[in-house]
This record gives C-alpha cells, sequence and structure tokens, in this order.
C-alpha cells in the first residue's frame, strides 16, 4: 500500500478552487509535519505550505493569501484548499512528510505521494 | 527566499564512471551553533515523486547506496555518484531547508553516455 494517497479535483476552470485530501497510511501521524508541494515545467518545484497534527500551518508567502491547509488528525489525512486557480497553478501536486528525528522535525520530505496532475483550463 | 542554483543542466556519464552535480545556494545554509548545512538531496525517476537521497547535506537517507556522496559547506554543495549505474538515471535536485520557504535548484539530468 502506498504510504501517501491522495484525491481531489483534477481539471478545473480559472478562478475555481482547488481541493486535495492526501491519507497517510503508513508510519506516525502525529509526530512529523505535512506537507503541500507542486511541480511544474515552468517553476520547478515548489512548496506550498505545512501543518501539523495540532493544526499549526506555515505557508509559502508567494501562496499564501490563496492557500489553506487543514489537517484531520483521527483520519490520519490532511487538506489543500486554493482560491482564485489561474492557469499557472496548472502542476503536478504532491503530499509529503517533513523528516524528523525524536526531538525536531526539518524540512527535508522523506516520504511522497504519487503526484496528482491538477490541469486549470477554461 | 534563498535561491538555489544547479549545474550541469544535464550531464551524461558512462557506466561505472563519476558524476557530479554542484548546487550553490544564494547564502549561507550553513547553521553556525550546530555546524549543520541545511541542504538536501533527491532524486526523481520519470513518473514519480522526488526520493529524499541526502539532508544534512552529507546523511544519507536509510536505504541508499554508498556510491552516493554529498559534500560542501556554507553555499556550495556537491552530489557526487562514484560509479554510475544505470538505475541511476534520473533528475537529481538540491533543496535548503535553512529559512522557510524551502527551495529547490532546477534540476540535473543524469544519462548514459
Amino acid at each position: 500500500q502506498v504510504p501517501l494517497m491522495q484525491w481531489g479535483s483534477g481539471l478545473l476552470k480559472p478562478s475555481e478552487t482547488l481541493s486535495r485530501t492526501c491519507a497517510v497510511y503508513r508510519g506516525s501521524f502525529s509526530g512529523h509535519y505535512w506537507n503541500w508541494l507542486r511541480q511544474s515545467p515552468g517553476k520547478g518545484l515548489e512548496w506550498i505550505g505545512e501543518v501539523h497534527r495540532d493544526g499549526n500551518t506555515t505557508y509559502n508567502p508567494s501562496l499564501k493569501s490563496r492557500v489553506t491547509i487543514s489537517v484531520d488528525t483521527p483520519k490520519n489525512q490532511f487538506s489543500l484548499r486554493l482560491t482564485s486557480v489561474t492557469a499557472a497553478d496548472t502542476a503536478i501536486y504532491y503530499c509529503a512528510r517533513s523528516n524528523c528525528t525524536s526531538t525536531s522535525c526539518f524540512q527535508a520530505f522523506d516520504m511522497w505521494g504519487q503526484g496528482a496532475m491538477v490541469t486549470v483550463s477554461s | 527566499d534563498i535561491v538555489m542554483t544547479q549545474s550541469p543542466d544535464s550531464l551524461a556519464v558512462s557506466l561505472g564512471e563519476r558524476a557530479t552535480i554542484r548546487c550553490k545556494s544564494s547564502q549561507t545554509i550553513l547553521y553556525s551553533l550546530s555546524n549543520k548545512n541545511y541542504l538536501a538531496w533527491y532524486q526523481q525517476k520519470p513518473g514519480q515523486p522526488p526520493k529524499l537521497l541526502l539532508y544534512w547535506a552529507s546523511t544519507r537517507e536509510s536505504g541508499v547506496p554508498d556510491r552516493f556522496t554529498g559534500s560542501g559547506s556554507g553555499t556550495d554543495f556537491t552530489l557526487t555518484i562514484s560509479s554510475l549505474q544505470a538505475e541511476d538515471v534520473a533528475v537529481y535536485f538540491c533543496q535548503q531547508y535553512y529559512t522557510s520557504p524551502p527551495t529547490f535548484g532546477g534540476g540535473t539530468e543524469v544519462e548514459i553516455k
């Protein structure tokens, strides 16, 4: 079974809201930060933001006004919402886990979901 | 944001030969109190997500072959594949996590000559 599995909208029109959810099937959910990243030919790999089980979030300032990442700890899931999408948001979206030791976490990503293509087109 | 610049964009290496990829950060990513460089390297094969190879610039992730070696400090870093194998054909990325947002290099494509 894949360690991280995501689902959600794959084809959007400009101005719509992108929504994706990632479920964690392997390892501890509570001991890590959970991230969304995306990859496109034009922008390369881009970090979108992270969430902890307690709901604490950090976002990329370049997307902060449009992004919300939330967590559902009992279900071991976390979700991404990106509002007012444009063609520039067309990318492969990944969910990923931050690497953590017993005492701290750092933003190197040691577990990734398979990725999902999201296309924004009128 | 810290800008990560990789070179070359692509390289072709014969099987069994050494491959060297460079990564430069726009500012230091060495945290002096811990003497750790906040740099990671990833390998990405077609149709797959990136895979973490190294963190703290030179610490191998569990299961990564020892032919992958990371070096460097401050702003200049190198990933070396000591003896290229067919399964190493991929794109390699560096990434800093010294400051948020974490940022990635543009990638280096490694192929067989």
